[in-house]
């Protein structure tokens, strides 16, 4: 089983459209955790920490579930500019290292 | 301020040959870090330096893979032989420190193709 799993997609939504994306977690122990954006053939960039209270970033809702294991991404009011790839990551604070989910590709359309 | 600077940007070898990637973090950055991304996966972490000492390296396949970063600045990472599964695109990233709350950045990567 993969530590972090995400929806390949892609998601095809219309501009304005509010579109979720889910991310699973394997390791309990998992402490923090983020989105990354990556644009096609570009680096990927942070987008947000999620934090256990939920935190929001204008149009962009992240949420936390540790009892779950999972983590999600709400993003409003879809921009063109918002098409990308989503990754999921996770951080176990013991080893500092980012592991990262495979992302979820979303496609705006006009 | 400038962000993390990678060379070259494309890479295109055969089997067998060698390849060395080079990489500069952000100025003060005392943590540095090379991923491995393949087509349609995220990145994997290959080996974690913090200034020139060693902090993670066990996903590195260390029969072909080798890096160092000597004077705790630049890095370079290499790979010799290089086979076809190597394909992918090298990310180096840094970050201030090894705290938990600290930002990776990324740069831009070297995109390596093995024939």
């Amino acid at each position: 089983r993969k530590e972090v799993e995400q929806d390949p997609g892609p998601f095809n939504v219309p501009e304005g459209a509010t579109v979720a994306f889910n991310c699973t977690y394997s390791n309990s122990a998992s402490q923090s955790f983020f989105w990354y954006r990556q644009d096609c053939r570009k680096e990927p960039k942070l987008l947000m920490s999620v934090y256990s209270s939920g935190n929001e970033d204008g149009r962009f809702t992240a949420q936390l579930n540790r009892a779950s294991q999972y983590i999600s991404l709400l993003i409003r009011d879809s921009k063109l500019s918002d098409s990308a790839t989503y990754l999921c990551v996770v951080k176990m604070d013991s080893s500092y290292k980012l592991i990262f989910g495979s992302g979820t590709r979303l496609l705006v359309r006009p | 301020e400038a962000g993390v600077a990678q060379s070259p940007r494309y890479k295109i070898i055969e089997k067998r040959q060698s390849v060395a990637f080079w990489c500069n973090p952000i100025s003060g950055h005392a943590t540095l870090y090379w991923y491995q991304q393949i087509l349609g996966q995220g990145p994997k972490l290959l080996i974690q330096f913090q200034n020139n000492g060693v902090v993670d390296d066990s996903q590195l396949p260390k029969d072909r893979f080798s890096a160092e970063r000597l004077k705790g600045v630049d890095s370079t990472l290499k790979i010799q032989p290089a086979k076809l599964e190597d394909s992918a695109v090298y990310l180096c990233a840094s970050s201030f420190g090894l705290a938990g709350g600290d930002t990776q950045y990324f740069g831009p990567g070297t995109r390596l193709t093995v024939l």
